[in-house]
């Protein structure tokens, strides 16, 4: 989920099992939505993306869901392998209006355990 | 393809010095975006072009000035840098392709 303060939280999950990575977004009018994955010392990755008029979708091993009633996101990881460790960040977007301003979340840390 | 390149990779200022961030893109993008990254936290935009000659504030501009004369380059100014500066820049440009992101400047105010 999002992080407070200067501490990102932080998702362990043992290789081979699912995660999932939350983000909450703040802006209703927000059409797209993208995740991205961030390794140490690298930019931003991009993972999967949707648009307001889905709720799910689905890319190799990853899923996004979304849930505009409360504006809540979510990234889902099958089968977690040692090379998902990474800061994941959700980002927010209204291009219907011709923005391409994204705005990012705080990010979580996954730590997968081999 | 590139993509987006940027330099330097690292830099170490004094406070008070200039300097400017390199970004250049070879995807013909027209959007192009400079982001700051500090420990804990997302990325947050500090100015942005819609296309050549056109520049914009994003949500934290303080203390740095753009400049678009060109498609392909979008360069970050630093006029007197100030240790509260210190952090990661990132670069990107958006097309129809998505949005792509650069390495990275580590820049240290001392």
């Amino acid at each position: 989920g999002e992080s407070v303060g200067l501490h990102l939280p932080t998702l362990s999950v043992q290789e081979g099992d699912n995660s999932i990575i939350n983000c909450a977004y703040s802006n209703s009018a927000s059409d797209y939505f993208i995740w991205y994955k961030q390794e140490s010392g690298k930019g931003p990755q991009f993972i999967i993306d949707i648009r307001s008029n889905m709720d799910k979708r689905q890319g190799q091993r990853v899923t996004v869901l979304l849930n505009k009633t409360v504006k809540h996101l979510s990234l889902q990881i099958a089968a977690t392998q040692p090379g998902d460790s990474a800061v994941y960040f959700c980002a927010e977007t209204e291009q219907g209006a011709g923005s391409y301003q994204l705005t990012f979340g705080k990010g979580t840390k996954l730590s997968v355990i081999p | 393809n590139a993509g987006v390149t940027q330099t330097p990779k690292f830099q170490v200022l004094k406070t008070g010095q200039s300097m400017t961030l390199q970004c250049a893109q070879d995807m013909n993008h027209e959007y192009m975006s400079w982001y700051r990254q500090d420990p804990g936290m997302g990325l947050r935009l500090i100015h942005y072009s819609v296309g050549a000659g056109i520049t914009d504030q994003g949500e934290v501009p303080n203390g740095y000035n753009v400049s678009r004369s060109t498609t392909e380059d979008f360069p970050l100014r630093l006029l007197s840098a100030a240790p509260s500066q210190t952090s990661v820049y990132f670069c990107a440009s958006s097309g129809a392709s998505g949005y792509t992101f650069g390495s990275g400047t580590r820049l240290t105010v001392v």
